[in-house]
């Protein structure tokens, strides 16, 4: 079975870090481009960035303004966002997903809540 | 970057009622667009992937149609199972973007 499983989020003080990782299993993780996505209380689903299976490509969203850092290492099938400078805005639940601009994204993990607050 | 829009933002309908969403590109993306069904604490679902192809295992009344700039999501006798947020995304180009949603509800 093809399955994604989030880990790493939790409460957070602005200002905090917290790294999220993403277990693949089910697949050949290393081929595939692998993406986070967000969503906000109340709000809608928001795609924070991309990363080719060879990691030589990397995409982010313009709101994130450099504070993020996608990475993946395919000998261990996981992804991870490295997220620096957190603000209350921040504070969603995270998904990771598989694919990218091809076939867009098909499989998703049940996300992980990062809250940042005070 | 490559804006969505999506209407209505939400509706309300009876099981078996035909329902249909659309959203539109505020440039063309060829066939690059999916169609997600979330439900609330759920990973979302894709239904519909490249316009109009049914994601393997989602039921019939399920489709999907549209090229370029304007899409629709049909769902042909809505179920009570069926009642969510759906939302397009595009993935023609970096970044990808999400229409806002429309929320589908009981009436």
């Amino acid at each position: 079975e093809v399955q994604l499983v989030e880990s790493g989020g939790g409460l957070v003080q602005p200002g905090g870090s917290l790294r999220l990782s993403c277990a693949a299993s089910g697949f050949a993780f290393g081929p595939y481009p692998m993406a986070w996505v967000r969503q906000a209380p109340g709000k809608g689903l928001e795609w924070v960035s991309t990363i080719s299976g060879d990691s030589n490509y990397i995409y982010y969203a313009d709101s994130l303004k450099g504070r993020f850092t996608i990475s993946r290492d395919n000998a261990k099938n996981s992804l991870y966002l490295q997220m620096d400078s957190l603000r209350a805005e921040d504070t969603a639940v995270y998904y990771c997903a598989r694919g990218g601009t091809a076939l867009g994204l098909d499989v998703w993990g049940q996300g992980t809540t990062v809250t940042v607050s005070s | 970057d490559i804006q969505m829009t999506q209407s209505p933002s939400s509706l309300s309908a009876s099981v078996g009622d035909r329902v249909t969403i659309t959203c539109r590109a505020s440039q063309g993306i060829r066939d690059a667009l999916g169609w997600y069904q979330h439900k609330p604490g759920k990973a979302p679902k894709r239904l519909i992937y490249t316009a109009s192809s049914l994601q393997s295992g989602v039921p019939s009344r399920f489709s999907g149609s549209g090229s370029g700039t304007e899409f629709t999501l049909t769902i042909s006798s809505l179920q009570p199972e069926d009642f969510a947020t759906y939302y397009c995304l595009q993935h023609n180009s970096h970044p990808f973007t999400f229409g806002p949603g429309t929320k589908v509800d009981i009436k």
